[in-house]
């Protein structure tokens, strides 16, 4: 069974700072997804990463996939108080639709 | 395109009552997917349909729960009865099974069975 693990679960940052949040999961996958999640909100996505090497970038969020090392990091650079919510990966087994979720980090960036 | 649109975006019910959620997918989109999300449990995936054929319902907890897909544009998912632990924000997602299989999420659902 596909198992998809998140670290750090909270992430207290300063404005400024940056940091890199890492999920690790268990099989083959070739496909990885994260999400951003505001407080009382529902799932946006932000990165799809579909091959190994994988980098994308959208302000001040890279996310990255290495499917050898099964890991995908997604890195914060110069946090802002924007950025504050709960960020999930999500990796798709093989041969089917479905995602499994991680467990989310929740991020809070204080000035 | 409108999202994914679900309905009701509060429910209030009290226990043994049943309680019914309501999906629309994105059109075009052929997958479409019911989550769970608590702070105990995190984001739990329950059942999800291809094409509106139920694919995979390992997720759904006991025979109380049962979900249906008449249709492409149209999908339920049923609580009889409900229980106080039912209580959480339920999600309904769709995606294209094309690929990238991406998933937007509707703006879920919050039960709270009293």
């Amino acid at each position: 069974e596909l198992k998809v693990e998140q670290n750090p679960l909270f992430l207290s940052m300063q404005e400024g700072k940056n940091y890199t949040i890492y999920c690790n999961y268990s099989t083959t996958s070739d496909r990885l997804y994260w999400y951003r999640q505001d407080p009382g909100k529902s799932l946006e996505s932000l990165f799809v990463l579909l091959s190994n090497g994988a980098v994308k970038q959208e302000g001040r969020l890279m996310a990255s996939l290495d499917t050898k090392a099964r890991l995908s990091t997604l890195h914060i650079t110069a946090a802002v108080h924007d950025l504050s919510a709960t960020y999930f990966c999500a990796v798709g087994p093989l041969n089917t639709d479905k995602l499994i979720f991680g467990t989310g980090t929740r991020l809070q960036v204080f000035p | 395109d409108a999202g994914v649109i679900q309905s009701p975006r509060h429910e209030v019910t009290e226990m043994g009552q049943e309680v019914t959620l309501r999906c629309k997918p994105i059109s075009g989109h052929n997958s479409l997917f019911w989550y769970r999300q608590t702070m105990m449990r995190g984001l739990e995936l329950l059942i999800y349909f291809n094409n509106n054929v139920p694919i995979d319902d390992s997720g759904m907890p006991e025979d109380r729960f049962s979900a249906k897909m008449p249709n492409a544009s149209f999908s339920t998912l049923k609580i009889q009865p409900s229980e106080p632990r039912d209580s959480a924000v339920y999600f309904c997602a769709s995606s294209f099974s094309g690929g990238p299989y991406e998933q937007y999420f509707g703006p879920g659902t919050r039960l709270t069975v009293t």
